[in-house]
């Protein structure tokens, strides 16, 4: 099975841009998905298949990948951004499995 | 509009089965891959299994194993985990989610969640 790891927490000023980051080794074969969760709340997509957002999530989310890391990026970061975002990818180990990073705590100053 | 509701879930005690029910509507529900996701409190989202549109394919994570079977009832629309011989490390949220795109494929980008129903294990 593979691993993605994420910082536990980033913290970002309102309205400036911040980049929360994951890194594995399945990145380099399969694309991120990135989740948002707050509190009490299921999870949200809001970025997969690298750079697309689903529709309703706004645009000043977007995805991108170098190498074995994927990013996801808030430019213009507003107070509601703030939560715990995962991203996940499939195993690379080839099965048809799927694996979360522990993700990361994004709190907006 | 999409609408995934889980049940099933309470208090068992180690050892013990339960199967948790996630009904769906408001799309085709037979074109979609489905996936079981669990968050262990103040955890991280954890995968848990997957099956695909027709029921056909089945895939688990390495931590359930030969202890959970995911099935469905497209004539039913509901997305099934059978859970047996349970631990306490299974306690958690179980949260049922749709696969984006439908078709044979499975994606893994989860667009739908349910608001997901908490298991606990306990003696």
């Amino acid at each position: 099975s593979s691993e993605l790891t994420q910082d536990p927490a980033v913290s970002v000023a309102l309205g400036q841009t911040v980049r929360i980051t994951c890194q594995g080794d399945s990145l380099r074969s399969y694309y991120a998905s990135w989740y948002q969760q707050k509190p009490g709340q299921p999870p949200l997509l809001v970025i997969y298949n690298k750079f697309n957002r689903p529709s309703g999530v706004p645009d000043r989310f977007s995805g991108s990948r170098s190498g074995n890391t994927a990013s996801l990026t808030i430019t213009g970061a507003l107070a509601e951004d703030e939560a715990d975002y995962y991203c996940s990818s499939r195993d690379s180990s080839g099965d048809h499995r799927w694996v979360f990073a522990g993700g990361t705590k994004l709190t907006v100053l | 509009q999409v609408q995934l509701v889980e049940s099933g879930g309470g208090v068992v005690q180690p050892g013990k089965s339960l199967r948790l029910s996630c009904a769906a509507s408001g799309f085709s529900f037979s074109k979609h891959a489905m996936h079981w996701v669990r968050q262990a409190p103040g955890k991280g989202l954890e995968w848990v299994a997957v099956i695909s549109n027709d029921g056909s394919n089945k895939y688990y994570a390495d931590s359930v194993k030969g202890r959970f079977t995911i099935s469905r009832d497209n004539s039913e629309n509901t997305l099934y985990l059978q859970m047996n011989s349970l631990r306490p490390e299974d306690t958690a949220m179980f949260f049922c989610a749709r696969d984006l795109i439908d078709g044979d494929f499975v994606w893994g980008d989860l667009d739908s969640w349910g608001q997901g129903t908490l298991v606990t294990v306990s003696s």
